[in-house]
């Protein structure tokens, strides 16, 4: 079984641009998070979707958005870059079913910001 | 609120030498899970273990083993007879215990482990 796929997986941006990463889960799972980390404040949990709605959200500001398609796959959008969102960004993904659950990452995306 | 607590940041070993990484957490959920993750140099975080907070029988796999302890909010993990290739960054999550709580982990810090030859 293939695992979660992230595209691309470097990324060097300016300020005030905008860049929007890619992500396709395991094949049958449903539920697509998404977590930011950086040296200082470590892992945390951006947002999750699930049947193509926003779920769970975590405490970032609007310029992170989000998206899940039919197929599961999700994208994640940034606008309006700061030096401060240079992170590796990593997707997860998760049967969603409501049992029992563990979320598989995929490689990350190593957004940096110039 | 939620919370993990990794407090050992960085371990260095030798090669079969046996390694604990503590791991406390905090949660007013009665149902919840327990997970640790390995993250090598390359950056993919790989899962080892989720313990769900109904069952507190440790785990062994191979080298690898857990102690959950529900009285002191506890998840520990023991490394037997390290190797280089453990060498990484290991992390304690937590999740609520539904739908879509569970879509949310709350990470602590991470345990950076060296284990030299």
């Amino acid at each position: 079984k293939a695992g979660v796929t992230q595209t691309p997986r470097y990324l060097i941006k300016t300020r005030g641009q905008q860049v929007t990463l890619s992500c396709s889960p395991i094949s049958g799972h449903r539920s697509v998070s998404w977590y930011q980390q950086t040296p200082g404040q470590g892992l945390q949990f951006l947002f999750e979707y699930f049947s193509e709605t926003q779920r769970n959200k975590g405490n970032f500001p609007g310029r992170f958005s989000g998206r899940q398609f039919s197929n599961s796959r999700s994208e994640m959008n940034v606008s309006t870059l700061e030096l401060g969102d240079s992170a590796l960004y990593l997707c997860a993904t998760a049967l969603g079913s409501g049992g029992p659950d563990t979320q598989y990452f995929g490689p990350g995306t190593r957004l940096t910001v110039l | 609120a939620q919370k993990v607590t990794q407090a050992q940041t960085e371990i260095s070993v030798v090669e079969k030498e046996d390694v604990t990484l503590d791991c406390v957490y905090e949660t007013r959920d009665t149902t919840y899970y327990l997970f640790w993750y390995k993250q090598p140099p390359s950056g993919e975080l790989v899962f080892l273990i989720r313990r769900n907070s109904f069952d507190e029988q440790n785990e062994i796999s191979g080298r690898y083993s857990w102690n959950f302890q529900k009285s002191t909010s506890s998840f520990n993990f023991t490394i037997t007879a390290s190797q280089v290739v453990d060498s990484a960054v290991y992390f304690c999550a937590l999740s609520g215990g539904y739908g879509g709580s569970q879509g949310n982990l709350i990470f602590g810090k991470g345990t950076k482990l060296s284990v030299k030859p």
